[in-house]
């Protein structure tokens, strides 16, 4: 089974429909991040957790929420979605004092 | 300027030749830098961490400049199967990671 899962795996939606993507995961890391990729220009944070009462803002946070339920799960919200929010969303863990970060598959969002 | 900065573009190489990726940040504060190996729709994976010293793992070498801020990556040999987008990337101060936009690699027969 795969150590870090994201659900759904694709999703169609329309312009002001609220959205939730999560993200499990059972390496034990600590350290949660959301990145959304887009053509041309690479993939960047949304949001990142150290912990369950650790969260922080990325560089592209507005239009989005998070929360960490648990040590394992990291959701990433989408209250009113719109259209430019059409992207590939991965999330990603990592373990204390490592420097490598492991990645979901991925969820792949249209917003209509 | 962007902080990682990547050639921009594709790399259509033959079987066999040696490429080379090149890659610049704007941090000079970085202290962890790596490669990243991207296919089609799915998630980046860890290619290799770049070491100060340099460092090969088989083909792959890479190499990071700290005075000029440059990091680099060489694959000899190349094989069909190297065809994907690498992603320079370094370490942000939140734990988090800055990447490039990538460089897409084609190997061809």
């Amino acid at each position: 089974d795969a150590d870090v899962t994201q659900t759904p795996r694709n999703r169609i939606t329309k312009t002001g429909k609220r959205i939730m993507l999560e993200c499990s995961q059972t390496k034990g890391h600590d350290r949660m991040y959301w990145y959304r990729q887009d053509p041309g220009l690479g993939l960047r944070l949304i949001y990142y957790s150290f912990d369950v009462k650790d969260i922080n803002k990325g560089e592209i946070s507005d239009g989005y929420s998070v929360s960490r339920q648990a040590q394992a799960k990291f959701s990433l919200s989408l209250e009113s979605a719109i259209p430019n929010q059409t992207a590939l969303y991965f999330c990603a863990t990592r373990g204390q004092g490592g420097d490598t970060q492991y990645f979901g598959p991925g969820t792949r969002l249209t917003v209509l | 300027r962007k902080e990682v900065e990547q050639d921009p573009g594709p790399f259509n190489v033959p079987e066999g030749a040696t490429v080379a990726f090149n890659c610049t940040y704007s941090n000079s504060a970085s202290q962890s830098f790596f490669w990243y190996r991207q296919d089609c729709r799915k998630e980046p994976k860890l290619l290799m961490s770049v070491y100060s010293s340099g460092n090969e793992d088989g083909r792959f070498t890479a190499q990071l400049n700290r005075a000029s801020q440059y990091i680099s990556l060489l694959i000899r040999d190349s094989k069909l199967s190297d065809s994907a987008t690498y992603l320079c990337v370094v370490g942000g101060s939140q734990g988090n990671l800055i990447f490039g936009k990538g460089t897409k690699l084609s190997v061809k027969p």
